[in-house]
């Protein structure tokens, strides 16, 4: 069974760096063909894609966000690592992280809640 | 960027009935990259069809996906009481994008 689950601060101050961290079991992500999306939702918006690292290393990002983005993963802790710098207020939202074959997101974190507030 | 179009925003449907979501994309998915996903009201979204047209493991046979090109529809054959829900599709040909979303209500 394969399960994520996303750890970070619940509110950070506008201009920080955010650091998110996807924790995962059921899946090696040094499997060929795997991969870990991260995506999030303000709230009562849609989903948007952020970011995605595949079992080689490859990284993708959204090109809106590109310059304040950056994953990493940890194969033996079995984590991904999203940073995003320079929060602001309109950043608010639900940060998933998702399992991926690098097409759709399957299974997804429960997400966790990220408000940026001074 | 390939931009998804969802259209309404929301649809109102009895139980029953057959819902049909529509899912637009500005250019061509000639290999038919498109997922559909359902959210509920506080839940993780989950993953219904993939392929355009291939139901995801667990998925109701009431569920089903068909489309080509830029035009993609999801189709509930009968809507049951926990289908009601918001539906969004994403797109997997160039980079992930996702459409804003239809909402099911009653």
């Amino acid at each position: 069974q394969i399960t994520l689950k996303e750890s970070g601060p619940a509110l950070v101050k506008p201009t920080q760096t955010l650091t998110l961290t996807c924790t995962f079991s059921g899946f090696s992500l040094s499997a060929s063909g795997v991969s870990v999306g991260w995506i999030r939702q303000p709230p009562g918006k849609a989903l948007e894609w952020l970011a995605l690292i595949y079992w080689d290393d490859d990284r993708r990002y959204n090109p809106s966000l590109k310059n304040r983005l950056t994953i990493t993963k940890d194969t033996s802790k079995n984590q991904v690592v999203l940073t995003m710098t320079n929060m602001d207020p309109v950043d608010t939202a639900t940060y998933y992280c998702a399992h991926s074959n690098a097409d759709w997101f399957d299974p997804w974190g429960q997400g966790t809640l990220v408000t940026v507030s001074s | 960027e390939i931009v998804l179009t969802q259209s309404p925003g929301t649809l109102s449907f009895s139980p029953g009935e057959r819902a049909t979501l529509s899912c637009r994309a500005s250019q061509s998915l000639a290999g038919g990259y498109i997922a559909w996903y359902q959210q509920k009201p506080g839940q993780t979204p989950r993953l219904l069809i993939y392929g355009a047209s291939h139901r995801a493991t667990g998925i109701p046979d009431r569920f089903s996906g068909s489309g080509s090109g830029t035009d993609f529809t999801l189709t509930i054959r009968r809507l049951e009481p926990e289908d009601f829900a918001v539906y969004y599709c994403q797109q997997y040909g160039d980079s992930w994008t996702f459409g804003q979303g239809t909402k099911v209500e009653i």
